[in-house]
């Protein structure tokens, strides 16, 4: 399979804990996209990186959240000491240049924090 | 502000009708714009990609068009299966701000055979 790939696809945990989703973007893409999606609305932005470089970060994005791409390649979104708030469907995408590109998506990363 | 809206929020329409979902946007000066396909608790399914000088696109059953000026897209599906069945999202990509899209809240199709 060649397309963008996340995991895990469902994590449970308590608050206060924290955890870690990856994302493996498709292999010649240089653009990987974290979004967030909660029930009954459209994906938000969370933060873009080209190739190795994290270029912008939504406010939306607490000092408790941290993502990395550190060769350009897979990315990790760390959500520290989550809250319930947190609850949400984690989206990875990526793309081959453009201003955007076309995006593709992964399954997402369902995260429930109790 | 780019606003993004989707109308109708959800449809229910006999197997083999064809359909348009909306999608208008309230600043023209975009780059693209681009529409998914969500099933429940899935991630998106990309359908197609209309560049801003482009008209339309299509992919089988499947036609886009883009109306810069009206600040209008649709979606049309011809021939509606029941596995068509899911949220179409559109998003449009800033010429401003061109890293992330601006997304609507979708359309929830519902195709009954």
């Amino acid at each position: 399979d060649t397309g963008v790939s996340q995991d895990p696809r469902h994590k449970i945990t308590k608050r206060g804990q924290n955890v870690t989703f990856r994302c493996d973007p498709i292999s010649e893409h240089n653009r990987l996209y974290w979004y967030r999606q909660t029930l009954g609305q459209g994906p938000e932005f969370l933060t873009y990186f080209q190739n190795e470089a994290q270029l912008e970060k939504s406010r939306l994005l607490s000092d408790r959240f941290s993502a990395e791409r550190p060769k350009g390649s897979f990315s990790t979104l760390e959500i520290q000491r989550t809250e319930q708030g947190d609850s949400a469907m984690y989206l990875c995408a990526s793309s081959l240049g453009g201003n955007p590109g076309e995006l593709f998506f992964g399954e997402g990363s369902r995260l429930t924090v109790l | 502000k780019q606003e993004v809206t989707q109308i109708p929020a959800a449809l229910s329409v006999p197997e083999g009708e064809n359909l348009v979902l909306n999608c208008s946007f309230t600043d023209s000066a975009i780059y693209n714009l681009q529409w998914f396909r969500q099933d429940p608790g899935k991630g998106l399914t990309s359908l197609l990609l209309i560049q801003s000088s482009q008209r339309e696109q299509t992919s089988g059953r499947l036609n886009a068009s883009l109306d810069k000026s009206s600040g209008r897209s649709t979606l049309y599906i011809a021939a509606s299966q029941p596995g068509d069945s899911a949220t179409y999202l559109c998003a449009v990509g800033n010429a401003g701000n061109n890293r992330k899209l601006i997304w609507g809240l979708g359309t929830s199709l519902a195709v009954n055979p």
